[in-house]
């Protein structure tokens, strides 16, 4: 099983839509939580921090939940510049503080 | 304040070279990470160092690869006799602090040709 699985894409949504990824990650020793994007193979940037308490940044609301070791992203009224590779990563408190990105999920918004 | 900073960009190989890439973490962080990414992949983690000092290698092929952060100077990641299957981007990112709740900060990484 991978340490951090997300959703298989792409999905490809209009303008305007509502779109939620999901992530999972195997190792209860899971430390912090984050979502990066990735654009055209160009270098992750940090998109949030995911919050136990789950955490809302615009259009975006990041929510977390340890019990089930499940993190999700919505993205709200979606924009034709939200089109990217979204990438869940965990850090492992016994390894360091080690990033495990998750294969990532392509959103692909059309006109 | 300059982010990550990574040389070359763009670097090309004949099969049975040697490839140095370099990575020159943001001012004052001290632990650098390096990932792979090969076509249609996502991020594939390698290494992380702290200043001379190799935390975590277990991404590491066992063997032609090799990774080193001096107490001066820029992380190197060296790949000897590449192979085209290193035909990849590989990608830096540093932070300050060894792990907690720190997001680490990207270069915009080496695209490793082998031909």
């Amino acid at each position: 099983r991978k340490e951090v699985e997300q959703d298989p894409g792409p999905f490809n949504v209009p303008e305007g839509a509502t779109v939620a990824f999901n992530c999972t990650y195997s190792n209860s020793a899971s430390q912090s939580f984050f979502w990066y994007r990735q654009d055209c193979r160009k270098e992750p940037k940090l998109l949030m921090s995911v919050y136990s308490s789950g955490n809302e940044d615009g259009r975006f609301t990041a929510q977390l939940n340890r019990a089930s070791q499940y993190i999700s992203l919505l993205i709200r009224d979606s924009k034709l510049s939200d089109s990217a590779t979204y990438l869940c990563v965990v850090t492992l408190y016994n390894q360091g503080g080690k990033l495990i990105f998750g294969q990532g999920t392509e959103l692909s918004v059309k006109p | 304040n300059a982010g990550v900073m990574q040389n070359p960009r763009h670097l090309v190989r004949r099969r049975g070279q040697e490839a140095r890439l370099r990575c020159s973490p943001m001012k004052g962080h001290s632990h650098v990470y390096w990932y792979r990414q090969l076509p249609e992949e996502g991020l594939k983690f390698m290494v992380y160092l702290q200043k001379e000092n190799i935390i975590d290698e277990s991404g590491m092929p066992k063997e032609r690869f090799s990774a080193e952060f001096p107490k001066e100077g820029p992380s190197i990641l060296r790949i000897q006799q590449v192979v085209r299957g290193d035909s990849a981007a590989y990608f830096c990112a540093s932070s300050p602090v060894n792990g907690g709740n720190t997001e680490a900060f990207f270069g915009q990484g080496t695209r490793l040709t082998v031909v």
